[in-house]
């Protein structure tokens, strides 16, 4: 079972570079969400999806773009990398039926801005 | 806007022994959801625990359960009889049951260290 799938594990980048981050889930599950998380912080909700064709804002999205074309896949994008974008990113899923559905996280994507 | 806070940044326990993890809220909804996840070294966040805020009971998972004070706005964690594969990070976390897209809010987490 592969679950929450994220690509690539680990990326080191120079300020100004861009790169994506793919989630692919295999559950044919509804909702996606993009989170950062940082020291001392938790995990913060940068995008996220409802539904194929369909993203929103989360709590810090300002620096990142997204974008779910097809339901299995969920992309986070930087076009100019910042070092304030250093973090480690989960992406997660959920079903779209049920009040007590659960989240599946991915492993995470460690990322470093230089 | 829903808050959630985890006073605690790290947390020690001796192995066989318990531990209370706290965790505190801000809402000013009635419907709602708590959960407990673990982040092991590995990163994958695990499930742990879920409360539903209109039950009274409090939830309990083997050697995990919950204390749901719904008045406090608080939920704390309890782990029983810690092993050292508790050892990990803890995060408390709040979903609205009336927020359509069904985001959690987290905490900033609790390093919970198991000493042998």
């Amino acid at each position: 079972n592969a679950g929450v799938t994220q690509t690539p594990k680990f990326r080191v980048l120079k300020t100004g570079q861009s790169m994506t981050l793919l989630c692919a889930q295999d559950m044919n599950h509804e909702y996606m969400y993009w989170y950062r998380q940082d020291p001392g912080m938790g995990l913060r909700l940068i995008h996220y999806s409802v539904g194929e064709g369909t993203t929103a804002k989360g709590e810090v999205p300002d620096g990142y773009n997204v974008s779910r074309l097809k339901k299995q896949n969920f992309l986070l994008g930087l076009e100019s990398a910042a070092p304030s974008q250093t973090s480690v990113y989960f992406c997660a899923s959920r079903a779209l039926a049920g009040r007590t559905g659960e989240l599946f996280f991915g492993e995470g994507s460690r990322l470093t801005v230089l | 806007a829903q808050t959630v806070t985890q006073s605690q940044p790290e947390m020690s326990v001796q192995e066989a022994e318990t531990v209370t993890l706290s965790c505190t809220y801000d809402t000013s909804e009635s419907d709602y959801y708590l959960f407990w996840y673990k982040q092991p070294p590995s990163r994958q966040m695990i499930l742990v625990i879920r409360q539903e805020a209109y039950k009274q009971q409090n939830a309990t998972e083997n050697r995990f359960s919950v204390n749901f004070q719904k008045a406090a706005k608080s939920f704390s964690l309890k782990i029983s009889d810690s092993q050292l594969g508790d050892a990990a990070m803890y995060f408390c976390a709040y979903r609205s049951a009336k927020d359509s897209s069904y985001k959690l809010i987290f905490g900033s987490g609790t390093r919970l260290l198991v000493r042998p």
